[in-house]
């Protein structure tokens, strides 16, 4: 089975610093890229950062360029966001989500809540 | 960036009502669009990929249609557990972005 869970979310001050990871089970990790999109409380999905699959390509939203890193270590099967800098309206539920190709996200984490606030 | 508009923005249907559902992107993305469904507190469902694909496991009363800027999702017969928010998103290129949601409710 398929499983994506993230963690690392909580309560952070305006300009903080938070890492969130994903942990990948059921599937081969590698073989695929990863996303994270975020969610405001009550407002729309908004895609984040997508990785390869060896870690080699990354992309970003502006909102979050040079302030978030994305990054995965292939032997742990895990999955990073590396987020600085962080402002209010950073406040969001981030989820990972798996890319295996032909496209769209098909498998999605729980989400984990990232608060910014003083 | 390609921005992602869809239409209507919320929608009151009734089961077994057949119901469509527009996004439109801001230049052409081939068939580079998919298709989710998220209900309240739930991750997305991803429904379509690739403009028109099925995901497995999705039922058939759902299928997509469209390429370069101009796409449609259909139900072809609304179900009681299909009221939710559904979003299509762009995967071309080095961004993905999202619509700003449907919302369909129920009559």
């Amino acid at each position: 089975e398929v499983q994506l869970v993230e963690s690392g979310g909580g309560l952070v001050q305006p300009g903080g610093s938070l890492r969130l990871s994903c942990v990948a089970s059921g599937f081969t990790f590698s073989d695929n890229w990863m996303h994270w999109v975020r969610q405001a409380p009550g407002k729309g999905l908004v895609w984040v950062s997508r990785i390869n699959s060896d870690g080699s390509a990354t992309d970003y939203a502006d909102s979050v360029k040079g302030r978030f890193t994305i990054s995965r270590d292939n032997a742990k099967n895990t999955l990073y966001l590396q987020m600085s800098s962080l402002r209010a309206e950073d406040t969001a539920v981030y989820y990972c989500a798996r890319d295996p190709g032909p496209g769209g996200a098909d498998y999605w984490g729980q989400g984990t809540l990232v608060t910014v606030s003083s | 960036d390609i921005q992602m508009t869809q239409s209507p923005s919320s929608l009151s249907a009734s089961v077994g009502d057949r119901v469509t559902i527009t996004c439109r992107a801001s230049q052409s993305i081939t068939t580079y669009l998919n298709w989710y469904l998220q209900k309240p507190g739930k991750a997305p469902k991803l429904l379509i990929y690739a403009a028109s694909n099925l995901q497995s496991g999705v039922p058939s009363r759902f299928s997509g249609s469209g390429s370069g800027t101009d796409f449609t999702l259909t139900i072809s017969s609304l179900q009681p557990e299909d009221f939710a928010t559904y979003y299509c998103q762009h995967s071309y290129r080095s961004q993905f972005t999202f619509g700003q949601g449907t919302k369909l409710e129920i009559k």
